[in-house]
This record gives structure tokens, C-alpha cells and sequence, in this order.
């Protein structure tokens, strides 16, 4: 089975924190994907990466950064943390031609 | 760009009945997927089915069936016999090639009645 492993589940932060939220994948998959979840827009690209120390903006990169020194874990940073950045982030993981797989997602509450 | 709608944000069924969810899209390719993913309240994010556009035959899995309209760019979610476990976020959501990003729709929530 695949596995995705997002490294927390529910996190609470202050504004102007740092913030990394970790993914980490199993599987030695090239492509892997940082999402956001909100009530009523879906699920937004935020950033993506198709191999180590590569990386492509999504749709909603401002405020965010990403980093991937190794091929099994993708870290999005948040630099600056601001209230409009409390969400769900989903992670997934893609191996070409096969159906995205996501992690069990972060739940990220920033007072 | 691609667009992605479930107009029904949020819709219920009896236990055991049929229900359809819709999603239609909007792009200029000719080749692309669709799929429909289902979130329970676990939050994890499960493939339910998909479909190549290059298929003419609607995709099938068990009780979850699509109707795929190329033409008209819609790609609804048939649930027959539905169960309380299909209780869910239904996210319809379009992938074109070359690249593997995915577009999702804003979302479907069902609710299964007993």
C-alpha cells in the first residue's frame, strides 16, 4: 500500500511564527504535492515538486515556500504565519501515469 | 484555464436508493482524466474512480459509476444502492497532460440516510 505520512494532524501556531509541516513518502515517487482545503474553494495548489530540489508554483503560492532535499519528503513553510493561512493541507504523492495519493491531512489553527 | 464545478454543494439519499452527483468542466484539451474522490470524516482523501478522456466507455467500480459527456464536458458520480459509508465530501477533479496537477472542483457533502 502506498503510504503518505503527514507529520501532524492538528497544529496550532502563533502569527509570525515559522511553520513546517512535513510529508513524507514511502513509495520513491517523483511528483508530490502541497494543498490547501477550505470550506467552499476545494482543494488549491499551493506548490508541487517533480524530483529533489526541484519545484513549481500552484495556484496559491504567496506566503508559502517549499523545500525537498530528499526524494521521500516535501516540506511547506509557512515564513510568516497569518490567520488567513488556518486550513487543512493535504500532501499527495503521484507516480506518472497512476492516480494521486494523499497523506491524512494537517489541521492548522494560527492565533 | 481548466475549471473545475459541482454545482450541489451539499446533497442527501436514503440508505439503499440511487443518487447522482454532478461536475462539469471546462478546458481546450482533448486529452485529459477525470476523477471523483471521496473524504469521510477521517479526512483521508480516497480514489473512488476515473476516467480517460480518450475512453468512450463510462468508467465502473462496484456501486459507483459515471456518465461521461465529452461533448458537453460533465463527468457525474452515480451511487447505486448507497450505504451510511458513503457518507462524504465527493470532489470531482480534471488532470491534464502533460502535467499532473490536479484541479479540484469546491465539492460535494452526502449525507446517507437511514
Amino acid at each position: 500500500d502506498v503510504k503518505v505520512t503527514q507529520s501532524s494532524r492538528y497544529l496550532v501556531k502563533r502569527t509570525g511564527e515559522k511553520v513546517f509541516l512535513e510529508c513524507v513518502q514511502d513509495m520513491d515517487h517523483e511528483n508530490m504535492f502541497w494543498y490547501r482545503q477550505d470550506p467552499g474553494l476545494g482543494l488549491r495548489l499551493i506548490y508541487f515538486s517533480y524530483d529533489v530540489k526541484m519545484k513549481e508554483k500552484g495556484d496559491i503560492p504567496e506566503g508559502y515556500s517549499v523545500s525537498r532535499e530528499k526524494k521521500e519528503r516535501f516540506s511547506l513553510i509557512l515564513e510568516s504565519a497569518s490567520t488567513n493561512q488556518t486550513s487543512m493541507y493535504l500532501c499527495a504523492i503521484l507516480k506518472r501515469g497512476q492516480p494521486q495519493h494523499f497523506g491524512d491531512g494537517t489541521r492548522l489553527s494560527i492565533l | 484555464a481548466q475549471t473545475v464545478t459541482q454545482s450541489q454543494p451539499e446533497m442527501s439519499v436514503q440508505e439503499a436508493e440511487t443518487v447522482t452527483l454532478s461536475c462539469t468542466y471546462d478546458t481546450s484539451e482533448n486529452n485529459y482524466y477525470l476523477f471523483w474522490y471521496k473524504q469521510p470524516p477521517s479526512r483521508q482523501m480516497i480514489l473512488v474512480i476515473r476516467q480517460e478522456a480518450y475512453k468512450q466507455q463510462n468508467a465502473t467500480e462496484n456501486r459507483f459509476s459515471v456518465n461521461f459527456q465529452k461533448a458537453a464536458k460533465s463527468f457525474s458520480l452515480k451511487i447505486s444502492d448507497s450505504q451510511l459509508g458513503d457518507t462524504a465530501m465527493y470532489f470531482c477533479a480534471f488532470r491534464g497532460l502533460p502535467t499532473d496537477k490536479l484541479i479540484f472542483g469546491t465539492g460535494t457533502r452526502l449525507q446517507v440516510f437511514p
